[in-house]
């Protein structure tokens, strides 16, 4: 079956550090790969997305690219700011009608 | 309102009680989701509307479980005699289009408590 596995959290960083928050998937197909990022107190929020290999999505400073051949979504960031600090998912979906999400990986940044 | 709504915010239900969950997505748009999010784990998919219409139920966990959307817009979760692990967030996302390369937009959820 189709299924997102994400690196268990928390994640605490100093502000400035690199982050990488790990995200690999199992598909029958060939899906579309997203990012949402939920912070404290609010709705889900897309971050980012790659409809197809090799694609690279970015926004807001992250940046993920789509790997067939390791079947990952890896989220990166070179510098992080305590604002980046939120819980974030990562999803698979094939016809963007249904969505398969990670577990979720809480990102906490200290200053 | 910009964005979706859900009501109420917070529910607590006695074992054995229906609940009502409702959801108002953004005005005009099509597709409409809902969402299963038990504490500590992300998302997991109950339904699918394209405009009234119910095209996927498949994540429905039982028969308890019914959805509906008469008029394409606002939309209804009911779940028929609760039961403790029905205690999670249920969130209600849409977006304007179906089927293709569109934005979901998430309610803030409604968080059961099954006691």
């Amino acid at each position: 079956g189709d299924s997102v596995t994400q690196m268990e959290g928390p994640v605490t960083l100093s502000e400035e550090a690199f982050l990488t928050i790990n995200c690999t998937y199992t598909a029958t197909g060939y899906p579309s790969l997203f990012w949402y990022v939920q912070y404290p107190g609010e709705g889900l929020q897309l971050l980012l997305k790659a409809t197809k290999a090799d694609d690279k999505g970015s926004n807001k400073g992250f940046e993920a690219t789509y790997r067939k051949e390791t079947t990952s979504f890896h989220l990166e960031k070179g510098s992080v700011q305590v604002s980046d600090s939120a819980v974030y998912f990562c999803a698979l979906s094939y016809n963007f009608n249904k969505f398969y999400f990670g577990s979720g990986t809480k990102l906490n940044v200290k200053p | 309102g910009a964005g979706v709504s859900q009501s109420p915010r917070y529910k607590v239900a006695k074992r054995g009680q229906d609940v009502a969950l409702r959801c108002d997505p953004i005005s005009g748009h099509v597709s409409l989701f809902w969402y299963q999010q038990a504490l500590g784990q992300g998302p997991e998919f109950l339904t699918y509307f394209q405009n009234e219409a119910q095209l996927d139920k498949s994540g429905l966990p039982s028969d308890r479980f019914f959805a509906e959307r008469p008029e394409g817009s606002v939309s209804t979760l009911k779940i028929q005699r609760t039961q403790q692990e029905d205690s999670a967030v249920y969130l209600c996302a849409s977006s304007l289009k179906a089927g293709v390369q569109d934005t979901q937009y998430f309610g803030p959820g409604t968080r059961l408590t099954v006691l």
